[in-house]
């Protein structure tokens, strides 16, 4: 099976840089997404990690290490609109193309 | 990347009864995905639908409770049936993207009573 960690709730200050980490054990893995979902909408994907390293877009960032299991996405010069549910989601390899999503890490900006 | 249209968006419905939600794509997709997402919970996957052959079920999901229909390449349906109060949930559907992530719609929010 998979299991997919991550903190259920974060708060932040706005201008500021905040860390969301993510751990999984999965039977092979094949790629970690990392997805925004707002408050009644559906999840818009961020970003996706196959090999080990930091990839930049603007101003999220994510990074992956495989042999440790662990991901997380930064997220610089917050702004209130920010605040979300962040969704780490891993593909496992072996047959399974599907994603595993976490349960979300809820992100509060406060100005 | 694909835009998915999907509805409705939220309804209220009586316990014993059956809904349908509906997701249309503007591009043809080989498989489309069926998520539940409970308050508070991680998204679930419920079935893959494939134009042509019967959806396959994930652990705890049955197709007598979530049938599904796949008419056409651009076209799916889920339908939750004799639903009760733990079937309250967003109803999520979702396609392959072009950059290899997951294209998600704008899901329904389904509330039993």
């Amino acid at each position: 099976g998979q299991n997919i960690d991550q903190p259920t709730e974060m708060t932040a200050t706005e201008g500021a840089i905040v860390q969301i980490n993510c751990t999984y054990q999965t039977s092979g893995f094949n790629g970690l997404f990392w997805y925004q979902q707002h408050a009644g909408e559906a999840p818009t994907f961020l970003s996706y990690n196959v090999l080990d390293g930091l990839e930049e877009k603007g101003r999220f960032s994510s990074f992956l290490s495989r042999s440790k299991g662990y991901s997380y996405l930064l997220l610089k010069e917050l702004q209130m609109k920010d605040s979300a549910s962040y969704l780490c989601a891993v593909k496992a390899s072996g047959g399974s193309y599907i994603p595993t999503f976490g349960r979300g890490t809820s992100l509060i900006v406060h100005p | 990347s694909a835009v998915i249209s999907q509805k409705p968006s939220r309804d209220i419905c009586q316990r014993g009864t059956s809904l349908t939600i509906q997701c249309q794509v503007d591009s043809q997709v080989t498989m489309m995905f069926w998520y539940r997402q409970q308050p508070g919970q991680s998204l679930t996957l419920i079935a893959t639908a494939n134009q042509g052959s019967e959806a396959t079920y994930e652990s705890g999901f049955v197709i007598d409770k979530f049938p599904i229909s796949r008419p056409n390449l651009t076209f799916s349906t889920l339908t939750v049936s004799n639903m009760s109060p733990e079937d309250s949930s967003i109803y999520l559907c979702s396609v392959v993207s072009m950059q290899g992530g997951y294209t998600f719609g704008s899901g329904t929010r389904l509330t039993v009573v």
